[in-house]
Formats: structure tokens, sequence, C-alpha cells
């Protein structure tokens, strides 16, 4: 089946500092990725989409100047946390549509996650 | 606005029991229903999708079924094992969106 990957699976920073988190499409091509966060207990929330070759459609609430998002290929999409702070801490989790149309009925594949840590 | 509800929020049951877990949406015109499954600190693994024109899918001792009308679905986990323990997440994709709606999970423990 579809496999996503991310990189790197967990990363503990400092305060202030940016983290870049990469997700990848293994044996497919994805025109659309997603970006969710999920705190303990909690479902996810999605983020951003990203799309390859333009720029990322960010959810209310997320602000797009601290994480930036670039989708610069049909396989690998990055996710920013810039000046990171404690309360950034949290589960990150990307998916992917396979195809280039991304079509609505399409099942998504989700990565690992990547758990950050801002100390 | 989509909302989706997973009930019962957590459950613990022994080994060998047949489960139901449900999952309920406000709206109904939906494209499809997802299950999930995750395991503690891990990603998302598919294990049925549903479109909206079918009324179940099976695989292996899971069986999913979608009333649409009804804004519902159930999970069946049959001969549930240990192995079984995890949270499990309902996603519905509607409204001409490619985002699906998550439901905040059911986390199951099967307990030897």
């Amino acid at each position: 089946g579809a496999v996503v990957s991310q990189h790197p699976s967990r990363v503990i920073c400092k305060s202030g500092t940016s983290v870049k988190i990469e997700c990848r499409s293994l044996d497919f091509q994805a025109t659309t990725m997603f970006w969710y966060r999920q705190f303990p207990k909690q479902s996810l929330m999605l983020m951003a989409t990203s799309n390859e070759g333009s720029k990322a459609t960010y959810e209310q609430g997320v602000e797009k100047d601290k994480f930036l998002i670039n989708h610069a290929s049909l396989t690998l999409s990055t996710l920013t946390v810039t000046s990171a702070h404690p309360e950034d801490s949290s589960f990150y989790i990307c998916s992917a549509i396979p195809g280039l149309a991304g079509g609505f009925s399409e099942t998504q594949y989700f990565g690992p996650g990547t758990r950050l840590l801002v100390l | 606005k989509q909302e989706v509800t997973q009930i019962p929020a957590a459950l613990s049951v022994p080994e060998g029991e047949n489960l139901v877990l449900n999952c309920s949406f406000t709206d109904s015109a939906i494209y499809n229903l997802q299950w999930f499954r995750q395991d503690p600190g891990k990603g998302l693994t598919s294990l049925l999708l549903i479109q909206s024109s079918q009324r179940e899918q099976t695989s292996g001792r899971l069986n999913a079924s979608l009333d649409k009308s009804s804004g519902r679905s159930t999970l069946y986990i049959a001969a549930s094992q240990p192995g079984d323990s995890a949270t499990y997440l309902c996603a519905v994709k509607s409204g001409g969106s490619y985002i699906p709606t998550f439901g905040r999970g059911t986390s199951l423990i099967v307990h030897p």
C-alpha cells in the first residue's frame, strides 16, 4: 500500500529555535498533503493544506508565519515551526492523497507522526 | 459544519468479546467515511473506507457499516484480541472538500 514517511520521528529543541519536519510520499505522487496537530487524548486538528507549487491554505487560528509550509515537489512537503515555544510541543502528523487530481473520494495515507518537545 | 462524535470515548473488555464502536455525524451529505487505528505515539493506519454509495465494508475481523440517512457508522470487531488495543478514529469527508472531519476516537483496551 501507499506509504508516507516523516522525519524526524522525534525532536527536542530549545525555545526560540526553528524546527523543520519533512513529509514524504514514498511510492506515489501527491498534489495535496495535509498537516495535522494532535494533543494528548485529542483528535487530529487540521493545520493547513499543502498544495504542490502553490501557497498552503491555513485553517483559522493557525499562524502562517509561525508554521511555514513548503510543498516543493509531488513527493515532499515540509513544515517549519519557527521560533518554537513550549506551547508548540505536540504531535504533528502529515497525510497525503495519491494522485495528481486528489479526488474527493480518495483515501488519505498518514505518516507516522513527529513528536516535538520544546524546552 | 460537519461534526463527528464517537461513543464510547473509552472501552475496556476481556479478550474474545465482540465489540461495537459508534460514530455519528451531523451532515448526511458525505463522500466517504473512514475508520483508522492509532497506536500510542504513532500515526494513523487506515482500516476501512466506505464510499457514500456503500453500506458496509469488511476486512478480516472488522466490519464497518454506514447509514447515511441516520448519520451513523459502526465498527464491529469480532473476537477481540489484546493486539486490538488502540485508539480508533472515525473520519468523514463531505462538502466538496478533500479534508475529512475527525471524531475524538474511542480508546480500546483488550485485556487477556
